[in-house]
């Protein structure tokens, strides 16, 4: 798979309940971050958790990194309409001067109100 | 709240015209980036800018592109000769202090090149 594959590709879950969107890399980073984009909008930053970190929270928002997995998820707790979009995470490298963020396919989700 | 804006925000243009997309990144901010979106695909980056040179590029950042910072606030990414392939949202960003920070974005330029 290629740095930065989220899974799944599109959720569909009702309003009130929990979306979970996982992310898994190749390479070794210094950073994870996740991003949300509405459709045909910009990019909104919503969480950077670091190499060294396991968990981070962020109001609604659940980040956890498992570095020995490669691998990242994004919970979304008691979800609202205003949280459909997608969401994608974008890796850094480890490699100093490394100056580039490598975005995932990212997760399309869809809140049913 | 500060925020980086991008100019103009869809650009429709010939096939084989240069065009230019401007950006301003957020005032204190040292590094800057341009990234690419072709539609319903995920976002790639072109190039990194940082003390007034290109700091990393991709593959895609050929020699039809250039980026310039030409005076204290504006960011741009030029085009020399559009092609088809080139439609797509480009974003730019800014950070503080390269990635170990987050990476704000702006609201992207639309290009479509007919």
């Amino acid at each position: 798979s290629q740095q930065g594959e989220e899974d799944p590709q599109a959720l569909s879950i009702q309003e009130g309940e929990n979306a979970t969107m996982n992310c898994s890399y190749k390479t070794s980073i210094n950073n994870l971050q996740w991003y949300r984009q509405n459709s045909g909008r910009g990019l909104v930053h919503l969480i950077l958790i670091r190499s060294n970190e396991r968990e981070k929270h962020s109001g609604r928002l659940r980040v956890t990194l498992d570095t020995s997995k490669k691998s990242s998820s994004l919970l979304i707790t008691a979800s609202r309409a205003a949280d459909t979009a997608s969401y994608f995470c974008a890796t850094d490298g480890s490699n100093f001067g490394n100056e580039k963020l490598t975005f995932g396919t990212g997760t399309r989700l869809t809140i049913i109100p | 709240e500060p925020e980086v804006t991008q100019t103009p925000s869809h650009q429709v243009t010939q096939m084989g015209q240069e065009v230019i997309l401007r950006c301003v990144p957020i005032s204190n901010h040292l590094y800057f980036y341009w990234y690419r979106q072709i539609l319903g695909q995920k976002v790639e980056f072109l190039v990194s800018f940082y003390n007034n040179e290109i700091s990393e590029k991709s593959e895609i950042f050929d020699d039809q592109f250039s980026v310039e910072r030409p005076d204290g606030s504006n960011f741009t990414l030029k085009i020399r000769s559009t092609k088809l392939e080139d439609s797509a949202m480009y974003f730019c960003a800014s950070t503080p202090q390269g990635l170990n920070t987050e990476a704000f974005f702006g609201q992207g330029t639309r290009l479509t090149v007919v």
